[in-house]
């Protein structure tokens, strides 16, 4: 079955202080992975798409990163208006266009 | 540019009444579209996709049903609802790219409490 699992569930963080989350998959053949930011009572906000092995992309203070097994989103001198939960996903070859999501992270980034 | 638009922004219903939750796209034709549920605790679970019109497919038994009658209104309903219902009700679409993969863009989400 495919699965996707986002660790930490929940990190606290001083503003300034660099960290990463992880995104670990097991999946039947990987077509895509997908980072969101979603803050309370809104819909996730697109982020990153990656799509093999190797591929980093970077926005601001983020940075997303994917190997076979796992996918890091960098969070580099954190904001207080990074704070929210950071969703991961993913399209597999057997889920059509659908996406798998992950629980979440929870990032909360005090001044 | 592409929108989308999805209403009410809140519900509170009761037990056994019916539902109608409403989603729209503006700006691009034949999307592939998305109901999921949000629980707390639960992640986002996916309820029906639907890649035309009229095509729906259910990925979760329960009392919801979904339907597309225009190519770009997705429409979510139940006949009666249980207090499982609750949750946050979140419309997407992607487009169709056969081989290429692209990432949802979703609504602002409907929050419906059933009491």
């Amino acid at each position: 079955e495919d699965q996707v699992t986002q660790s930490p569930e929940a990190l606290r963080l001083q503003e300034g202080e660099s960290s990463s989350l992880n995104c670990s998959y097991t999946v039947s053949g990987l077509r895509g992975l997908f980072w969101y930011r979603q803050d309370p009572g809104k819909g996730p906000e697109f982020l990153f798409t990656l799509y093999s092995a190797g591929e980093e992309k970077e926005k601001e203070r983020l940075k997303a990163t994917l190997t076979k097994k796992e996918s890091f989103l960098h969070i580099t001198a954190p904001k207080p208006e990074d704070s929210a939960t950071y969703l991961c996903a993913v399209q597999t070859n057997q889920a059509g266009t659908a996406l798998i999501f992950g629980k979440g992270t929870t990032l909360s980034v005090s001044s | 540019s592409q929108t989308i638009h999805q209403w009410p922004a809140t519900l509170v219903q009761p037990v056994g009444s019916p539902l109608s939750l409403e989603c729209t796209v503006e700006g691009t034709s034949n999307p592939n579209l998305y109901w999921y549920r949000q629980a707390a605790g639960r992640g986002l679970q996916l309820l029906f996709y639907s890649v035309g019109i009229g095509q729906i497919s259910s990925e979760v038994p329960q009392n919801l049903s979904a339907s597309r009658p225009q190519d770009r209104q997705f429409i979510l309903s139940s006949k009666k609802l249980l207090l499982s219902d609750s949750g946050f009700y979140l419309c997407a679409w992607n487009i169709p790219g056969g081989d290429r993969v692209y990432g949802y863009t979703f609504g602002s989400g409907t929050r419906l409490t059933v009491v």
